[in-house]
């Protein structure tokens, strides 16, 4: 079992639709991370928060200290936005070791 | 700036053979790690670096070695390539801990 669990695995939508993406974990952290790798290419930083929220363009990440759990949402999705969404944790036990989850695959289809 | 190089971007190895992948930054980050990704798992660490001349064992070390004589540079020796080292390799760099990561573009290597 993954320490950091990613929800859904495959994620298929329609352009224009609200996609959100789940990310759960199980001890106290410092920060999470979420990263975005598109077919063949490499690993892009996203957003690495503590607490609330942030914005950038579309996306969205939330996360909730008490409940472990991240969120990251696309809005008016777009079939650019297909590539797997990673969250990362670190802190607590970790460390300043990065604790990733297995990823989540989103498809957006125009 | 170049952020984070990687090379080579695939490579294929005989088992028993041994080879280095580069991975070099020029943002003078002190955090440098190596992680490979395999289908259904999260990317794993296999050795990081906190410094020139400091190096640690991640997760995974096994059959792998690492060195980190400047800041700009943290190759990874495969000493002898084995077929369950068929991955996607990438190298990661941080400013501190507390920084986001910055990841080269990874090198595809199959061990056949």
């Amino acid at each position: 079992k993954n320490e950091v669990e990613q929800s859904p695995q495959n994620l298929t939508a329609q352009e224009g639709e609200f996609i959100t993406i789940n990310c759960s974990y199980s001890v106290g952290i410092s920060a999470l991370h979420w990263l975005q790798q598109h077919p063949g290419g490499g690993i892009v930083s996203l957003f690495m928060l503590s607490s609330g929220k942030k914005k950038h363009g579309r996306l969205i990440a939330t996360i909730n200290i008490q409940e472990k759990h991240s969120s990251l949402h696309i809005t008016a999705s777009h079939p650019r936005d297909s590539a797997v969404y990673i969250c990362a944790v670190r802190g607590g036990v970790y460390g300043n070791k990065l604790v990733f989850g297995a990823g989540t695959i989103l498809r957006v289809k125009s | 700036n170049a952020g984070v190089t990687q090379t080579p971007k695939f490579q294929v190895l005989k088992t028993g053979q041994s080879m280095t992948l580069q991975c070099a930054q020029d943002m003078n980050h002190e955090y440098m790690s190596w992680y490979r990704q395999d289908p259904g798992m999260g990317l794993r660490l296999i050795h990081y670096s906190v410094g020139a001349g400091i190096t640690d064992q991640g997760e995974v070390p096994n059959g792998y070695n690492v060195s980190r004589s400047t800041t700009e540079d943290f190759p990874l020796r495969l000493l002898s390539a084995a077929p369950s080292q068929t991955s996607v390799y990438f190298c990661a760099s941080r400013l501190d801990p507390n920084t986001e990561a910055f990841f080269g573009q990874g090198t595809r290597l199959t061990v056949v």
